[in-house]
Parts: C-alpha cells; sequence; structure tokens
C-alpha cells in the first residue's frame, strides 16, 4: 500500500482481556519497528524486525507484550492480560532497508483504552 | 547513554514570524538526526533529517533544521509561520554505531502553537 496502515484504529478492551494489532508496512520494506505512546509523551521503543527476524525486542515491557513478523510483511503486536497501563497509542513503522539511514514511516497507530 | 532533550514543552508564535524549536542530543559518535510532526490524533509523519554533508538541511512544508556539531543540536526553523503548522514536533536520533540496533531514541516532544 501507498503507507503504513495499522488495525484497529481504536480498540476498548476490558482489563485481563487479550488484544491484537496488526500492522500493514510499506510494501518491500524490511524494517518494521513498534513504538508505545503515552498521551504527551514522546514515542517508546518496544521492538524491531529485520524481515521476519525480531532483532531486538528489549523495549517490550512485560512478558504479556508479544510481536511476530512471520512472513517478514505484515506484523501483529499481541498483549494478553491487558491492564490499564497498557492504554496508549501503538505505532508501527518501516524503513527501506537496513543498513543505511533511511527514513522510518510511520502508520497512523492503534489507540488502545483499557477500561 | 543516548538521549535528546527538547527544552520546550510549548512554543507560540505569531502567523508570518519566524518559528525555531529547539533540540539536542547526546550521542557517541555522529548522528543521524530526525524531526517528525504528529498532528492531532494522527500518526507521526517526517519532516526533514540529517545524515552527513551540508549542516542546513531542507524538509517538508518549508520546514528546515541545522546541524550544529559543536552545540550539539538540531534545531528546526521556519522563516514564516502558518496556523496549519501547529502540532505537536519531536526531534530524533539514532546512533549510527548501533549495529542491529536501529531505534530512534526521541525527544518528549515540543507544543507549537501558531496564533492568527
Amino acid at each position: 500500500g501507498a503507507g503504513v496502515s495499522q488495525s484497529p484504529r481504536y480498540k476498548v478492551a476490558k482489563r485481563g482481556q487479550d488484544v491484537a494489532l496488526r500492522c500493514d508496512p510499506i510494501s518491500g520494506h524490511v524494517s518494521l519497528f513498534w513504538y508505545q505512546q503515552a498521551l504527551g509523551q514522546g514515542p517508546e521503543f518496544l521492538t524491531y524486525f529485520q524481515n521476519e527476524a525480531q532483532l531486538d525486542k528489549s523495549g517490550l515491557p512485560s512478558d504479556r507484550f508479544f510481536a511476530e513478523r512471520p512472513e517478514g510483511s505484515v506484523s501483529t503486536l499481541k498483549i494478553q492480560r491487558t491492564q490499564q497501563e497498557d492504554s496508549a497509542v501503538y505505532l508501527c513503522a518501516s524503513s527501506l532497508s537496513a543498513g543505511t539511514p533511511n527514513t522510518i514511516y510511520f502508520g497512523e497507530g492503534s489507540w488502545l483504552t483499557v477500561v | 547513554a543516548q538521549s535528546v532533550a527538547q527544552p520546550e514543552d510549548q512554543v507560540n508564535v505569531a502567523e508570518g514570524n519566524p518559528l525555531t524549536v529547539k533540540c539536542t542530543y547526546s550521542v557517541s559518535g555522529n548522528p543521524y538526526l530526525f524531526w517528525y510532526v504528529q498532528y492531532p490524533n494522527r500518526g507521526l509523519q517526517f519532516l526533514l533529517k540529517y545524515i552527513t554533508g551540508d549542516n542546513l538541511v531542507k524538509g517538508s512544508y518549508g520546514f528546515e533544521a541545522e546541524f550544529n556539531k559543536s552545540q550539539t543540536s538540531f534545531h528546526l526553523k521556519k522563516p514564516s509561520a502558518l496556523v496549519s503548522d501547529s502540532a505537536l514536533y519531536f526531534c530524533a536520533v539514532r546512533d549510527p554505531n548501533a549495529g542491529n540496533n536501529r531505534k530512534l531514541i526521541w525527544g518528549l516532544g515540543t507544543s507549537l502553537a501558531v496564533n492568527p
């Protein structure tokens, strides 16, 4: 597609519910990132993929967070047993390749509210 | 440790006046620097980046930024502000020596308000 596409745009989850957030990066982009952005804050890195390989997951806040990109294209961020502090915007981003400082393009974000 | 600072939470300017949004950084080597803009309820949009070469970088929507190595700064500028420039601006840095770690380190953002 023309840009990074994320779904759902808005999600309200009851505490304890599992959620799955989808990211469809720009076609052909090798690198894919997930960021978490709390209200009034800058993005915080969660995890990074190069093709299907998850090279860095140091930003995932707990073992309730899991991300995958099995075919090196679409990625899913899963949050198990959601808690109120998980409420944030989850931003997916992609860039063309891993070897050079390419521009990172962001999706519109998935706005998660845990009630 | 890598870090980015945006010292101003908010910047207010009158339409037609020049604007500056400040950013300073700390990395171990030569940085890759980025500016992004975020409109309400929207994702981050790329404005410009500095990788190497000319210290003055021109980007989208008439914005430019000047890389100053001695002051470790990368301030965003525009000669004449528009009301439609009102948004949240983020500065980010990547350490090119960070190996496979491609993540960006972000500032906390500066809210720009352009008054008619």
